[in-house]
C-alpha cells in the first residue's frame, strides 16, 4: 500500500530537548516537504526535499532543520523546540516536477512545554 | 506570485442539500489546482485535480470542481451532501510550474447536519 509514515503521532514534550519527527514514504517519490497546520492559517511548509541530498527552506523553516540522505526518509528535526513550534505537523512526497499531487502522512501532534 | 483564498471559513449543509464551497485564485501562470479533504485526526485525501483538461473535475466521493479562469475561481460542489463530508476542505494552487510547492488556502470547515 502506498503510504507516508510519520512517527512518532503524538509527543509531549519541554523547551529545549532535542526531538526528530521521522517520516518514510515508500513510493519512490523525489519531492519532500514539511508542513506545519495551525487554526486559521492553513498549512504553511516548512522545509522541502526536491532529492537526496537537495533540501531546501520552505515559509517558515526558522527552529527546523531536515535531512536527505535516503530518498526514502525526510526527517524533521527541532534543535532547541519552543512552545511556539508546538503544532500539528505533516509530511508529504509526490513526483517530481510541478502540478503533482502530494501525498500526506497522518500527522504529528507536537506539544511544547 | 501564486495565493488562494477560501471565501468561506464555516459552512453549514444539512444532509441532502448541495455543497458549494468557495475558493479564488491568484496566479502568474496557468495553475494546476487541487482540493484536499481532512477528516478529525487524519491527514489529508486528495479530492481532485486540475490540470489544464477539462475545466470541470471529478473527483472522489461525487464532488467535482468548475475551473473558471474568467472569474480565477475554482469552486468545490457535491449535489447531495451525507454526514460523512464534514470535514475541514483545503483548496490548493501549485507554487510554480516545476516545483512541488503547494500553497494552502486557510480552510473550510464543512459542516453537516442531520
Amino acid at each position: 500500500e502506498a503510504q507516508v509514515t510519520q512517527n512518532p503521532r503524538y509527543l509531549i514534550t519541554v523547551t529545549g530537548k532535542k526531538l526528530t519527527v521521522t517520516c518514510s514514504q515508500n513510493m519512490n517519490h523525489e519531492y519532500m516537504s514539511w508542513y506545519r497546520q495551525d487554526p486559521g492559517l492553513g498549512l504553511r511548509q516548512i522545509y522541502y526535499s526536491m532529492n537526496v541530498e537537495v533540501t531546501d527552506k520552505g515559509d517558515v523553516p526558522e527552529g527546523y532543520k531536515v535531512s536527505r540522505k535516503e530518498k526514502r526518509n525526510f526527517p524533521l528535526i527541532l534543535e532547541s523546540p519552543s512552545p511556539n513550534q508546538t503544532s500539528l505537523y505533516f509530511c508529504a512526497s509526490s513526483s517530481a516536477g510541478g502540478g503533482q499531487p502530494q501525498h500526506f502522512g497522518d500527522g504529528t501532534r507536537l506539544s511544547i512545554l | 506570485a501564486q495565493s488562494v483564498t477560501q471565501l468561506d471559513s464555516h459552512v453549514s449543509v444539512s444532509e441532502g442539500t448541495p455543497v458549494l464551497l468557495r475558493c479564488n485564485y491568484s496566479s502568474s501562470y496557468s495553475p494546476s489546482l487541487f482540493w484536499y479533504v481532512q477528516h478529525p485526526n487524519k491527514g489529508l485525501q486528495l479530492l481532485l485535480k486540475y490540470t489544464s483538461a477539462a475545466t470541470l473535475v471529478k473527483g472522489i466521493n461525487g464532488f467535482e470542481a468548475e475551473f473558471k479562469k474568467s472569474e480565477t475561481s475554482f469552486h468545490l460542489t457535491k449535489p447531495s451532501a451525507h454526514m460523512s463530508d464534514a470535514a475541514e476542505y483545503f483548496c490548493v494552487v501549485s507554487a510554480s510550474s516545476n516545483t512541488g510547492k503547494l500553497i494552502f488556502g486557510q480552510g473550510t470547515t464543512l459542516q453537516v447536519k442531520p
